[in-house]
C-alpha cells in the first residue's frame, strides 16, 4: 500500500534553512504521471501548497515562496527533499508532503511533522 | 490566481443533522474541484474529487455537486466522526496550488 513519511528537524533558528525528507513506498517516482508535493499549515490555519516534483523531474513552487523553496527527489531511494531558507517564525506548522498523479489530487499523506521556528 | 472561498467558517449541528458546505472559485474551475476532511492531529483525507466523485472507502451520505465557481458538500446524516474541518481545492490548472480556508463542522 502507499505510504509517505516525512522527517527532519522539530526546532530550527531563525534565518536557518529547513531541510525535511519525505520517504514513501508504495509507488514510484519513476512511473509516468506520479508527483510529490509539500503543503504546510501553521497552527491552527488553513493548508498551504508549497512544492510539487514530478516524476520527469519537473519541478513547481509557491509563487509567494520560490526564492526560498528547492525541491528535489531521489528515485533510488524513494525519497523527495524539500529545503526552505532564511526561517522565520511565522513558518512554524505542520510539513505534509503527500502523493498526487498527473491532473489529479492529494491521495495519499503523511502524517506531518511539526516544525518550530525560534530561537 | 484562483481563490476559493469556502462558507460558512463554522458550521455548528447535531448528529442526525445535514450538512452543506460551500465552496465558491474566483473564476471557473470546471468541475475539478475536491473535497477534504481533516480530523484534529491528523493529515487531510481526500473525500470527493471532480466535484461529485467519491473516494473509495468514502460513506454515500457524503456527496459533491456544483460546476464552474460554485461547489457544495452535503453531509446528509451527521455521524459523531463527521466533526471535522472540511477544504476545499481546486485543480483547473496545474500544479493543483490552491485550498480553500475551511470549514469546520462543530458539535452543536
Amino acid at each position: 500500500q502507499v505510504t509517505l513519511r516525512e522527517s527532519g528537524p522539530a526546532l530550527v533558528k531563525p534565518t536557518e534553512t529547513l531541510t525535511l525528507t519525505c520517504t514513501f513506498s508504495g509507488f514510484s517516482l519513476s512511473t509516468s504521471g506520479m508527483c510529490v508535493s509539500w503543503i504546510r499549515q501553521p497552527p491552527g490555519k488553513a493548508l498551504e501548497w508549497l512544492a510539487l516534483i514530478d516524476w520527469d523531474d519537473d519541478k513547481y513552487y509557491s509563487t509567494s515562496l520560490k526564492t526560498r523553496l528547492t525541491i528535489s527527489k531521489d528515485t533510488s531511494k524513494n525519497q523527495v527533499v524539500l529545503t526552505m531558507t532564511d526561517m522565520d517564525p511565522v513558518d512554524t506548522g505542520t510539513y505534509y508532503c503527500a502523493r498526487v498523479r498527473w491532473m489529479h489530487y492529494f491521495d495519499y499523506w503523511g502524517q506531518g511533522t511539526l516544525v518550530t521556528v525560534s530561537s | 490566481e484562483i481563490v476559493l472561498t469556502q462558507s460558512p467558517a463554522t458550521l455548528s449541528l447535531s448528529p442526525g443533522e445535514g450538512a452543506t458546505l460551500s465552496c465558491r472559485a474566483s473564476q471557473n474551475v470546471g468541475s475539478y474541484l475536491a473535497w477534504y476532511q481533516q480530523k484534529v492531529g491528523q493529515a487531510p483525507r481526500l473525500l470527493i474529487y471532480d466535484a461529485s466523485n467519491r473516494t473509495t472507502g468514502i460513506p454515500a451520505r457524503f456527496s459533491g455537486s456544483g460546476s464552474g465557481t460554485d461547489f457544495t458538500l452535503t453531509i446528509s446524516s451527521l455521524e459523531p466522526e463527521d466533526f471535522a474541518v472540511y477544504y476545499c481545492q481546486e485543480r483547473s490548472y496545474w500544479p493543483p496550488r490552491t485550498f480553500g480556508q475551511g470549514t469546520k463542522l462543530e458539535i452543536k
